[in-house]
C-alpha cells in the first residue's frame, strides 16, 4: 500500500538559516509527488510537484525539492528561511488512476527563530 | 486561479444533530474530495467523488455520507454528529492529477 512518511514531527530553524524536510514515500511506481503549505487556521497551498523529468523542482515561496528514486525521497529545501515561513507542511503522493487522490504524510510543523 | 469555497469556516452543532458542510469549486474540476484534520494524526480521507452522482469511500467514511448532485459542488453529511467528529474538515477538487486545490476548511465543533 501507498504510504508517505515525515519523519520529523517539529523543527526549529533560526531566521535567515538554510531549511530541509524530509519525506519519504512508499509506491510501486513512478510517483506523483507534491509539497503543501499550512498557516494557522488556513487550507493547504501548493508549493511545488513532481511528475516527471527533472528531479529538482522548483516552487514558490523561494522552495525547491529533489526527487530521488533510490532512496524513494522527496525532500523540501529553502536556501535562506523567513519568519513568514513558519506553518506545517504536507508532503503527498499521488497514486495511480485518473481520480488524482492523495496520501498525506503527517506533516511537519516549523517554527522559526528570530 | 481554481476557488474552493468552503460556505463555512467555524460551525457549532449539538450531538444527534444532522450537520452539511458545503464545498464549492468554480473550475469544472472533476474530482473532489473531503477530509478531516486532526493533531497528530495528518488529513485522512473520508469520501471522494470524480464525477456527478458518483462517490467512493475514503480511508474513514463511518457516520459519514456525501452528496454531488452539481459537478461544482460537493457535500459532506453528518448523519448524527457526535463529539469525536469535532474536527477541522477540508475539501478539495483536481483535475488530471495535477494536485489539489483546498479550501480555506471548516472548524467544527460538535457539543
Amino acid at each position: 500500500a501507498q504510504s508517505v512518511t515525515q519523519p520529523d514531527i517539529h523543527i526549529t530553524v533560526s531566521e535567515g538559516a538554510s531549511l530541509e524536510l524530509r519525506c519519504n514515500y512508499s509506491y510501486g511506481a513512478t510517483p506523483y509527488l507534491f509539497w503543501y503549505v499550512q498557516s494557522p487556521g488556513q487550507g493547504l497551498q501548493l508549493l511545488l510537484k513532481y511528475f516527471s523529468g527533472d528531479t529538482l523542482v522548483q516552487g514558490i515561496k523561494g522552495f525547491e525539492a529533489e526527487f530521488k528514486r533510490s532512496q524513494s525521497s522527496f525532500n523540501l529545501r529553502k536556501p535562506s528561511v523567513h519568519w513568514s515561513d513558519a506553518a506545517e507542511y504536507f508532503c503527498a503522493v499521488g497514486t495511480s488512476g485518473n481520480t488524482g487522490k492523495l496520501i498525506f504524510g503527517q506533516g511537519t510543523t516549523l517554527q522559526v527563530k528570530p | 486561479d481554481v476557488k474552493v469555497t468552503q460556505s463555512s469556516r467555524y460551525l457549532v452543532k449539538r450531538t444527534g444533530e444532522k450537520v452539511f458542510l458545503e464545498c464549492v469549486q468554480d473550475m469544472d474540476h472533476e474530482n473532489m474530495f473531503w477530509y478531516r484534520q486532526d493533531p497528530g494524526l495528518g488529513l485522512r480521507l473520508i469520501y471522494f467523488s470524480y464525477d456527478v452522482k458518483m462517490k467512493e469511500k475514503g480511508d474513514i467514511p463511518e457516520g459519514y455520507s456525501v452528496s454531488r448532485e452539481k459537478k461544482e459542488r460537493f457535500s459532506l453529511i453528518l448523519e448524527s454528529a457526535s463529539t469525536n467528529q469535532t474536527s477541522m474538515y477540508l475539501c478539495a477538487s483536481e483535475q488530471g492529477a495535477r494536485g489539489y486545490t483546498f479550501g480555506s476548511g471548516t472548524r467544527l465543533t460538535v457539543v
